[in-house]
């Protein structure tokens, strides 16, 4: 069955530095793949869509890389700032109807001052 | 357009009551999803529409879940004969069907509607 793999852990990183946040996925290959940012008690917030065709996507401080070899997407934050303490999540269209939107289970990340 | 309307923000109610939930989606979306959301976990998929149709539902729902989109603008998710383990957020989704080439195939999510049963 369709599995979405997301670091489990909170990541705590010092501001200014760079957050990596990591997507795993098996058993399919999604024709894209998003992410979206969720504050506590909030829905989440669409961020960025990568294609299957595309390596890199880039949105002021946000990169994200789609490898469809490794069945992975990294999700990078530059210059990280306090304000961007959330809940960070991928999602795939579903293996049997790609109009099922499915969901990882969310990393969390802080940034310390 | 103020976005995705969910109402009530918060309900709490008894083991064994029936609860309903309303979604105001964006008035131009044709699809319209309804997801479950626990402490901790991501959002897991409940059910979706396409304007008033039903497209699919988690085989995990039980029964007790039904939802509604008549005239394919609202919908209304109901849970019958609460239990203790229905507690969650239970958030909605609205997007556009366009080709993907022409659309990032965001989700427009509300704020969520908080159940609570004792």
């Amino acid at each position: 069955s369709q599995k979405i793999e997301q670091n489990s852990e909170a990541l705590n990183i010092q501001e200014g530095k760079t957050a990596t946040l990591t997507c795993n996925y098996t058993n399919y290959s999604p024709a894209y793949l998003q992410w979206y940012r969720q504050d506590p008690g909030r829905g989440p917030v669409f961020l960025l869509l990568i294609r299957e065709n595309e390596k890199e996507k880039r949105k002021e401080r946000l990169k994200v890389t789609f490898d469809t070899t490794l069945k992975q997407s990294l999700f990078h934050i530059t210059a990280s700032q306090p304000a961007d303490s959330a809940t960070y999540l991928c999602a795939l269209p579903g293996y049997s109807s790609a109009s099922k939107i499915i969901f990882g289970s969310g990393t969390r990340l802080s940034i310390r001052p | 357009d103020t976005g995705v309307s969910q109402d009530p923000r918060h309900k709490i109610t008894k083991r064994g009551q029936n609860v309903t939930f309303r979604c105001d989606p964006i008035s131009e979306h044709n699809r319209l999803y309804w997801y479950r959301q626990t402490l901790g976990q991501g959002p897991e998929f409940l059910t979706y529409f396409q304007n008033e149709a039903q497209l699919e539902k988690s085989r995990l729902l039980s029964d007790r879940f039904s939802a509604e989109r008549p005239k394919g603008s609202f919908s209304t998710l109901e849970i019958q004969r609460t239990e203790q383990g229905d507690s969650a957020m239970y958030l909605c989704a609205s997007s556009l069907v366009v080709p993907l080439s022409l659309t990032t195939g965001e989700l427009f999510f509300g704020e969520g509607s908080r159940l609570t049963v004792l």
